[in-house]
């Protein structure tokens, strides 16, 4: 099985609070993860995305956080805003195929 | 440097039809891959095409078909719709040197009635 199974599939927090997403894997051949970000009638755009080797990134307000011995790696923002609102999506990837999580509908509210 | 580009955004076709989508990747990128996105399945890969040729594909029926051009544009392919191929399709580009690094376009989306 190749899955990426994410949870939770929805979340709803205040303005300055810390969602976190939760992601686990099974295929070890991923050589990378990336997380999207999608807005209503657009395309994914890619967030952060973070390699097997490395245990934490931090880009601006998001970090990844990786556990590569529990095959399971999750996303948290900082200080999130509501025009953080949106659908996000894990994936983990091999030679140029990306396998997705379902997606976190994620709701700030102001 | 312009993003991925998809065309067109919307269609509708009725059961029976075939359809042609295009992509042109982001100028310098070579790999283009194809996913399906729809609320019950998610996104789900479909194939990947460098230098003209088909490297990785996923478990869709042969209904499901594509090309690459020598400029890197791709086209994607269905025949015979079903109600169930109504989805959004994406495009996404990646260069040589970062092979999992794919930046999406905004996807054609495709009603069959």
């Amino acid at each position: 099985q190749q899955q990426v199974k994410q949870s939770p599939q929805s979340l709803i927090v205040q303005k300055g609070g810390i969602p976190i997403i939760n992601c686990a894997y099974e295929n070890t051949a991923f050589d990378y993860f990336p997380w999207y970000q999608q807005f209503p009638g657009k395309g994914p755009a890619l967030l952060i995305a973070i390699r097997p080797d490395v245990s934490e990134k931090k880009e601006g307000r998001f970090t990844i956080s990786f556990n590569k011995s529990a095959k399971q790696f999750s996303l948290h923002i900082m200080d999130s805003q509501p025009g953080d609102s949106a659908t996000y999506f894990c994936a983990g990837g091999s030679n140029y195929k990306l396998t997705f999580g379902k997606g976190t509908l994620l709701t700030v509210n102001p | 440097k312009a993003g991925v580009t998809q065309t067109p955004r919307y269609l509708i076709k009725t059961r029976g039809q075939q359809v042609t989508l295009s992509c042109s990747p982001i100028s310098g990128h070579r790999s283009v891959s194809w996913y399906q996105q729809t609320p019950g399945q998610g996104l789900q890969f479909l194939f990947e095409y460098f230098s003209e040729t088909q490297r990785n594909k996923g478990n869709f029926p042969g209904r499901f078909s594509g090309r690459q051009f020598s400029n890197s544009r791709s086209e994607m392919n269905v025949s015979t719709l079903e109600l169930g191929d109504s989805a959004l399709y994406l495009c996404a580009s990646s260069s040589s040197g970062a092979k999992n690094i794919q930046y999406f376009g905004a996807g054609t989306r495709l009603s069959v009635l």
